[in-house]
């Protein structure tokens, strides 16, 4: 069974940082693009970083760059969003995905506030 | 970005009666290998989205056949043939042929 677990979210400041990581299982991961979407309070879906199965090429929606850094560990399976200089306009429940432009599997989501 | 119109934003159906959603692109979905990356969505409220329909008209594992998904080039629509109670929630189509990859802004379905 696939299987998605995030971690990581919480209440930060703006202008802190934070670090959500995904667990994955029931897949080999090395096979599929990761992904993570966020979701404002109430509001729609958006992408904000894609990686490759081997990492080499990673997108980011223009809204995060060079503030945002997506990472993969293939040995641990694990897939991570290191969130720096974080604003109010970042809150939002983030979902590790699977199989980026597919995005056929959804973890549970890791809720970010920005507030202070 | 590719953006995504779906219409209408809001739909009220009576039990039992067919729904469609149309879902527009602004630019086309069809990649120079022919395939158009064309994803449909349902979200339940307090829930992570699924996905129902992907590759423009393929079904997901455990999705009834009264959802149904076509379409080509910038034009798609997902039907429901007959409305259940267990399908309330929103609805989003996705883009996965560009990135970034975009939703459009989700129909949320209720019931008449």
């Amino acid at each position: 069974e696939v299987q998605l677990v995030e971690s990581g979210g919480g209440l930060v400041q703006p202008g802190g940082s934070l670090r959500l990581s995904c667990a994955a299982s029931g897949f080999t991961f090395t096979h599929y693009y990761m992904g993570w979407v966020r979701q404002a309070p109430g509001k729609g879906l958006e992408w904000v970083a894609n990686i490759h199965q081997d990492g080499t090429y990673i997108y980011y929606v223009d809204s995060v760059k060079g503030r945002f850094s997506i990472s993969r560990d293939n040995a641990k399976n694990s897939l991570d969003l290191q969130m720096n200089s974080l604003r109010a306009e970042d809150t939002a429940m983030y979902y590790c995905v699977r199989n980026g432009g597919q995005s056929d599997y959804w973890g549970q989501g890791a809720l970010v506030t920005v507030s202070s | 970005d590719v953006v995504m119109t779906q219409s209408p934003l809001s739909l009220p159906v009576a039990l039992g009666q067919p729904a469609s959603i149309s879902c527009r692109s602004s630019q086309s979905l069809v990649l120079s290998d022919g395939m158009t990356y064309l994803s449909w969505f349902q979200q339940k409220p307090g829930h992570s989205p699924g996905r129902l329909i992907y590759e423009v008209s393929n079904r997901d594992p455990g999705v009834p056949d009264r959802f149904s998904g076509s379409g080509s080039g910038t034009d798609f629509t997902l039907k429901i043939n007959r409305v259940e109670a267990e399908d309330v929630g929103v609805y989003y189509c996705m883009q996965g042929s560009h990135w970034p990859h975009t939703f459009g802004q989700g129909t949320k379905l209720e019931i008449k």
